[in-house]
């Protein structure tokens, strides 16, 4: 079946530095999303790439789609505080579910 | 609005107990889906209901069943509980039932002793 894979599983950044995050599919993915979990918290929702090669920003968030859609990135400018966290990539081939990956959990230094 | 609702929000039953959790989606969406999410691991997909009909069911025994009811509230059921069992139970609901973004809840962490 279907398997996504994230590295790095955790990744510890000094404030104000940037960091990417990755996302591997075994199969090609028909749209990919990114949540953000809080410690204690539950999966929020942050985006969804659809098209090859997409590029999409969110202040200082930029989401990658690959151009062969099997792949993804997450990178984050300047860290913040605010940017700890678990982020999770979800996978979609079409059909009912999302296969998850197993996350990168962010911890930061001020 | 109120968001995607669950209870309970804890509970711990021991070995060989089945349980009940219950979800309340967004109103006005129509899918439910379950996800199972191991300390440490991502959510892993169990059922998703959309229209009161099953939609998919994720790689879990019969164990585990579900249902969506008229007002697409919906109800996780597990019979026969394993320690293996303990996980935060995530409900998610959206608007239709193709996949697009979901809202989770605040899930109901099980603990099985």
């Amino acid at each position: 079946g279907q398997q996504v894979m994230q590295i790095p599983q955790y990744q510890h950044v000094q404030e104000g530095e940037d960091f990417t995050t990755y996302c591997n599919s075994s199969t090609t993915l028909s749209n990919i999303q990114w949540y953000k979990q809080r410690p204690g918290g539950h999966p929020v929702f942050l985006i969804q790439l659809v098209k090859s090669g997409e590029v999409k920003k969110q202040k200082r968030l930029t989401f990658q789609f690959g151009e062969a859609k099997k792949n993804s990135s997450l990178h984050i400018t300047a860290t913040q505080t605010t940017d700890v966290g678990t982020y999770f990539c979800a996978g979609n081939s079409g059909d009912y579910k999302l296969s998850f990956g197993a996350g990168t959990t962010v911890t930061v230094r001020a | 609005d109120a968001g995607v609702t669950q209870s309970p929000t804890h509970l711990i039953k021991t070995r060989g107990q089945h349980v009940t959790l219950r979800c309340s989606p967004i109103s006005g969406h129509k899918s439910v889906s379950w996800y199972q999410q191991v300390l440490g691991q991502g959510p892993q997909f169990i059922f998703q209901y959309y229209e009161k009909e099953e939609r998919g069911r994720g790689n879990f025994p019969d164990r585990f069943s579900a249902r969506q009811f008229p007002n697409y509230s919906s109800e996780l059921n597990v019979n026969a509980l394993l320690l293996g069992d303990s996980a935060l139970y995530l409900c998610a609901s959206s608007p239709g039932g193709q996949t697009g973004e979901l809202f989770f809840g605040e899930g109901s962490r099980l603990t099985v002793l």
